[in-house]
């Protein structure tokens, strides 16, 4: 089974407008961690944003957030504003404590942002 | 910037052969994880090292290997290349610890393999 899922393999949006990215999830430990990387062309991951799986809050780092729905397993990220250059691959990734070792991908979205 | 260097950038290499990809981990991190990530593919857990011993590994055969050195560099090789060894191949240093820890990436080695 798909431990992360992202089911949008490109999305486009309009510069200056708001994008979600989904992202859903499958575990049985309690205690994970989420996060997003960026991926531009050049290769290197670029970590954007953390959500814990005990935070009552949803993570926000400047434009990003995250949309961190527990009982749907689900952990969306939400870009305000876009930029040209936010246009690139965007990972959801999982953490278990229990595996506390190993980070778990998904497959990535490719954003893409027209001026 | 995050400070983990990958080398080589690019290096291709023929079937049957054996490649050591090299990676420096960002000052203070005594933890690095390998990551395979195939062309249109997420990043694939391949092993973590932490303090020159092997913390945990993926779903990878064993002719994926690894060294971590004491001044917590770290080495992938890869014997009797396959071609769909071909892919971006990634470090990634942290302090290790709990689920919530940051991974620093490097920029990747690409391999191509024919």
């Amino acid at each position: 089974a798909q431990k992360i899922t992202q089911t949008q393999p490109g999305m486009f949006v309009q510069e200056k407008e708001a994008v979600t990215l989904d992202c859903t999830y499958d575990t049985s430990d309690q205690s994970y961690g989420l996060f997003w990387y960026k991926q531009p062309s050049s290769g290197e991951m670029i970590f954007l944003i953390y959500q814990g799986s005990y935070d009552e809050q949803n993570a926000t780092e400047g434009r990003y957030s995250l949309n961190f729905q527990k009982a749907r397993k689900s952990a969306n990220l939400v870009i305000s504003a876009s930029q040209l250059g936010d246009s690139a691959m965007y990972f959801c990734a999982m953490r278990e404590d229990s595996v506390g070792f190993k980070t778990i991908f998904g497959a990535g979205t490719r954003l893409f942002v027209k001026a | 910037e995050t400070g983990v260097t990958q080398s080589p950038t690019h290096l291709i290499k023929t079937r049957g052969q054996q490649v050591t990809l090299r990676c420096s981990s960002q000052s203070g991190h005594n933890t690095v994880s390998w990551y395979q990530q195939a062309l249109g593919q997420g990043p694939q857990f391949i092993f973590q090292y932490y303090r020159e011993e092997e913390n945990g590994r993926g779903n990878f055969p064993p002719r994926f290997s690894g060294l971590q050195f004491p001044n917590y560099s770290s080495e992938l090789n890869v014997n009797a290349l396959e071609l769909n060894d071909s892919a971006l191949y990634l470090c990634a240093s942290s302090l290790g610890g709990t689920a919530d820890y940051e991974q620093y990436f490097g920029p990747g080695t690409r391999l191509t393999v024919t």
